[in-house]
This record gives structure tokens, sequence and C-alpha cells, in this order.
């Protein structure tokens, strides 16, 4: 069965640091791997997504991630945090591709970004 | 475009009531899908669809129908209510291109089962 994990429920940085937010998935065969991000009273929004080829994967507002098959993980990345950035990041995975495929969501973790 | 439209925003329920949430897309998506989301728990999914007339099973079905009549609408029906049906629910749907392709969620149902 395939799984994904966030071992943080939050993350906590100062604005203009560098923050990571990390992601560890189970599946059986190649994943596709998504980050989507909830400002508060809101519906997720799609930041960036890794089906293949390059490991190092750019979206949305500067955010970037990593892809590690070795270590199973897709940690989200971004080199300068903003306090717009402040909100909750789930990580997401499936294993299974064509159209019934389904994508299994972390449990989220809250960025909280300080001036 | 709308995007993905979601009614109610909130709603009080008690035990044993029933209601619909109701879903809209004007992107003219074939794949649409409920969540719910809980603190601590991620979104899980209830059920989804592939196109008008054909619906499935996802992690959490119980206590939940859906139906699929048109592209455009997707229906959650609650056929009686209980407290543990509290949580926040969201729509979302995408293109039938594959699960690689992204969603596009509604802004969410907010339901409270006293």
């Amino acid at each position: 069965a395939q799984s994904v994990a966030q071992p943080e429920d939050q993350v906590n940085v100062a604005e203009g640091n560098p923050l990571t937010v990390k992601c560890t998935y189970s599946v059986s065969g190649n994943p596709y791997l998504f980050w989507y991000v909830q400002y508060p009273n809101r519906g997720l929004q799609f930041l960036l997504k890794y089906i293949t080829g390059d490991n190092l994967v750019k979206g949305s507002y500067g955010f970037e991630a990593e892809f590690n098959k070795s270590q199973t993980s897709f940690h989200l990345k971004k080199p300068s945090a903003l306090v717009s950035d402040s909100a909750l990041y789930f990580c997401a995975v499936s294993a299974l591709s064509g159209n019934t495929g389904k994508l299994i969501f972390g449990q989220g973790t809250t960025l909280q970004v300080k001036p | 475009n709308a995007g993905v439209t979601q009614t109610p925003k909130f709603q009080v329920l008690k035990t044993g009531q029933s209601m619909t949430l109701q879903c809209a897309q004007d992107m003219n998506h074939e794949y649409m899908s409920w969540y719910r989301q809980d603190p601590g728990m991620g979104l899980r999914l209830i059920h989804y669809s592939v196109g008008a007339g054909i619906t499935d099973q996802g992690e959490v079905p119980n206590g939940y129908n859906v139906s699929r009549s048109t592209t455009e609408d997707f229906p959650l029906r609650l056929l009686s209510a209980a407290p543990s049906q509290t949580s926040v629910y969201f729509c979302a749907s995408r293109s039938n291109r594959g699960v690689n392709e992204k969603l596009f969620f509604g802004s969410g149902t907010q339901l409270s089962v006293l």
C-alpha cells in the first residue's frame, strides 16, 4: 500500500532564511509526487509535482522540491522564506498511472514564517 | 472560469439529519472527487468519479453517497449524519489525462454534526 509521511507538524523559520518541509513516501513502483499549499479558509492549491526526469523540480512562488529515490523523500524547499509563505503544506503520492490512480495525502505541515 | 464551486460554506446538522453538499466545476474536467480533512490526518478520499454515470469508492466511503449525472456536478450526500462526520469537505477535479495531472480544489464546506 502506498503512504506518505510528513514528520513535522510545524516548521518555524525566520523571514529571509531558507526553509525545508520534509516528506517521505512508500510506494510499489515509480511514484508521482506532489506538493499542495492551503492558506487559511481556502482550498488546496497546486505547487509542484515530480513525475519523471530531473530530480529537482521547480514550482510556484519560488518553491522547489528534490526527489531522492534512495531515501524515498521529496522535501519542499525555498531559499528565502517570506511571511506570506505561512500556510499548511501537504505532500501527496500516487504510484498508479492511468486515470483511476488515487492520490494519498500526508497529514500536513504548518509553516510559520516570522518577521 | 469560476473553477470548482462548493456550497454551502458552513453547515450545522443534528445527528440523523440528511443533507447534500454541492460541487460544480466549469473546466470540463471528467475526474471529480470528494475529500474530508481532519486535524492530523491530512485529506482522505471519500468517493471519486471519472465521468458522468461512473463513481467509485475511496478510502472512507461509509456514510456517504454520490452520483454523477452531468460532467459539471458531483454532489455528496449524507443520508444520516453522525458526529464522526464533523469535518471540512473538499471537492476537487482534474482532467482525465491521468493521476499525474494536478487537482483543482474548491474552497471547502465546514460541517458540524451535533
